[in-house]
């Protein structure tokens, strides 16, 4: 069955850093697509930033330059490392899966992210 | 301002029919057949319901239902029952931009 578990969210002031964590069972993350998508409140999802199993990485504009995306095939993982964060970077930050053809259909449970002084 | 336009509402009444249409440009919606609907319900994770316009994953009732024409996409509910009550989003593949969202619909079941 395949389960993906996010951590690593919480309350941190603009400018800082944060990293996000994926955990992933059930299949291998080296051999999939992944992404991280948000949910701004009360808005609608946004796509983040995504890693291929070729290693080619792509980011949407918003974050391009500020977060990065990466894995950890040893530990089944899928990390975002974001920097110079914004008040607009508030979301829940979601962990996915591909599995369908252009769409995505395994998703973790979100972890929240506050950025605010 | 999302990529997509969807109207932020939607209603029906038990065991009838409701249809969420989903606009976009010739650069996603039109431009590919990879328009995908997800569901959630409040406080939860977005589940896939139908990919590539009309395509339905292994589990998901058909009820559901998606189509396409131009460059808007539509997702029909038919058969309304209370557990479909949630928000509805859709998704299309939108070339070097990867993947665009509509800002989401509420589906209310009366």
């Amino acid at each position: 069955e395949v389960q993906l578990v996010e951590s690593g969210g919480g309350l941190i002031q603009p400018g800082e850093s944060l990293r996000l964590s994926c955990a992933a069972s059930g299949f291998s993350v080296s051999n999939s697509y992944m992404s991280w998508f948000r949910q701004a409140p009360g808005k609608g999802l946004e796509w983040v930033s995504m890693f291929n199993p070729d290693v080619t990485t792509h980011y949407a504009d918003s974050v391009m330059g500020r977060f990065t995306i990466s894995r950890d095939k040893s530990q089944n993982m899928l990390y975002l490392q974001m920097s110079s964060l914004r008040a607009e970077d508030t979301a829940v930050y979601y962990c996915a899966k591909s599995g369908y053809s252009y769409a995505w259909g395994y998703w973790g449970q979100g972890t929240p992210v506050t950025v605010s002084s | 301002q999302s990529a997509l336009t969807q109207p932020p509402s939607a209603s029906g009444s038990p065991g009838q029919s409701v249809t969420i249409s989903c606009t976009g440009t010739s650069s996603d919606v039109g431009g590919y057949n990879y328009v995908s609907w997800y569901q959630q319900h409040p406080g939860k994770a977005p589940k896939l319901m139908i990919y590539e316009v009309n395509k339905r994953p292994s589990g998901v009732p058909d009820r559901f239902s998606g189509s396409k024409s131009g460059n808007t996409a539509s997702l029909t509910v038919s058969g309304l029952l209370p557990e479909d009550e949630a928000d509805y989003h859709c998704s299309s593949h939108a070339g070097s931009k990867y993947w665009v969202f509509g800002g989401g619909t509420k589906l209310t079941v009366l």
